[in-house]
């Protein structure tokens, strides 16, 4: 059974603070992680994550994949309290399995 | 606990046919149900909002007779997509929400549809 776990589940900290949120996956025929971001309704994009190692970065965000051991990471530095959301990942499948699979989310929320 | 499912997981259909595609909440009881469409770059568009035993509430800009949502039991929606075209050929992914206000969406895995 494909799973995702996010962890924690909640965070909060202050403003400039930094914070690491987790992603570990089991899932059939990985093809990549994706990030999001909910703030209201539809969640928004942050990185597709494919390669092991390899860092993407947006402004004070950034994300990195670990093929081996099956996690990933989404770092935010000097956090504002506009980051305040809710941080999805998802592991997509592919092959005869496509499918995305959801983490039931971090809870962030950053206090002034 | 909290799983969602879809089905079918994926859908080849000729165009001008209609499509249904079903979200349950197996495990619990969803107040609300969301359907989304994932975009090329990953980005997903909310389509509408359904809850039990009302009408859903559509995004702007999309049809609700083209994508037509019923919400009839607290663990049941479908997405019926009907007259379907080749640029309706896109991934489907449904939530649900255990009670109102709950920032925990639960995610089916998604359904693809492709669009001859």
């Amino acid at each position: 059974e494909d799973k995702v776990v996010q962890s924690p589940l909640s965070l909060v900290v202050h403003e400039g603070d930094t914070v690491t949120l987790n992603c570990s996956y089991e899932v059939t025929n990985f093809r990549s992680l994706l990030w999001y971001k909910q703030e209201k309704k539809a969640p928004t994009f942050l990185f597709m994550l494919t390669s092991s190692g390899i860092e993407k970065k947006s402004g004070r965000l950034s994300s990195i994949l670990d093929k081996k051991e099956l996690f990933s990471i989404l770092n935010i530095t000097a956090t504002q309290t506009g980051d305040s959301a809710v941080y999805l990942c998802a592991a997509h499948s592919g092959g005869g399995a496509d499918g995305l699979t959801f983490g039931k989310g971090t809870h962030l929320i950053i206090q002034p | 606990g909290a799983v969602v499912s879809q089905h079918p997981s994926r859908v080849i259909c000729k165009s001008g046919t209609s499509v249904k595609i079903e979200c349950r909440s197996l495990d619990f009881q969803a107040t609300t149900m969301f359907w989304y469409r994932q975009f090329p770059k990953q980005s997903l568009m909310l389509m509408a909002t359904s809850n039990e035993g009302s009408k859903a509430t559509y995004e702007q800009g999309v049809e609700k007779d083209k994508f037509l949502i019923n919400h009839a039991s607290l663990t049941l929606s479908t997405l019926t997509v009907t007259s379907a075209h080749p640029e309706d050929s896109s991934f489907y992914i449904c939530s649900a929400i255990r009670q109102p206000s709950s920032y925990e969406q639960y995610f089916g895995p998604g359904t693809r549809l492709t669009v001859t």
